[in-house]
């Protein structure tokens, strides 16, 4: 099975700091990469996928990037309401799907 | 808009069953791919099973194969997930979603709000 690590599992930031998160596989994945968000108690929602392609509605200052094993999910000027916990989850290996462990950003 | 709302959560003992229950609005239910995703209490997520748009492909994560069945009936625009043998580690919040798009089943997207299930003697 394909695992999805994610780096840092959790970390402080301010509004309006730039913050990067990182995603790796254990075995090249092409661009078969998705990032959702999930706030406390709600359910996770869809950011990007194809590693790059925002969401319909979902705001701009969010991108991703990579391909292969590594990428990563750009917040360019963080927001109150970005709070969150957020997954990347490859579909490389569909219909076998796999999460990685999740990146907590909290308020500094 | 698109609405999915899970039903069929609660308390059973461990070894016993559950079905829940997603029904589905907003879009034409027969045309997706959908997905059961889980997560245990302050854990990440964990695939469960996908089902094709007419119900003619299952397949299931390897810590439920052989005791939970996928299943939909595109007249009632529902989705199942009958848990059998059920363990305390299948204690979690169970979420179905919807493929993204029939040519991207694998993306997930929306996601209904959750039910719980909690497996306790």
């Amino acid at each position: 099975a394909i695992r999805m690590t994610q780096s840092p599992s959790s970390f402080s930031a301010s509004t309006g700091d730039r913050v990067t998160i990182t995603c790796r596989a254990s075995q090249g994945i092409s661009s078969y990469l998705a990032w959702y968000q999930q706030k406390p108690g709600k359910a996770p929602k869809l950011l990007i996928y194809a590693a790059s392609t925002l969401q319909s509605g979902v705001p701009s200052r969010f991108s991703g990037s990579g391909s292969g094993t590594d990428f990563t999910l750009t917040i360019s000027c963080l927001q109150s309401e970005d709070f969150a916990t957020y997954y990347c989850q490859q579909y490389y290996s569909y219909p076998r799907l796999t999460f990685g462990g999740g990146t907590k950003v909290e308020i500094k | 808009q698109v609405q999915l709302v899970e039903s069929g959560g609660g308390v059973v003992q461990p070894g016993r069953s559950l079905r829940l229950s997603c029904a589905a609005s907003g879009f034409t239910f027969s045309s997706y791919g959908m997905h059961w995703v889980r997560q245990a209490p302050g854990k990440g997520l964990e695939w469960v099973a996908v089902i094709s748009y007419d119900g003619s492909n299952k397949y299931y994560a390897d810590s439920v194969k052989g005791r939970f069945t996928i299943s939909r009936d595109n007249s009632k625009n529902t989705l199942y997930l009958q848990m059998n043998s059920l363990r305390a580690e299948d204690t979690a919040v169970y979420y179905c979603a919807k493929g993204l798009r029939t040519t991207k089943p694998g993306i997930a997207s929306p996601w209904g709000q959750g039910t719980l299930v909690t497996v306790s003697s």
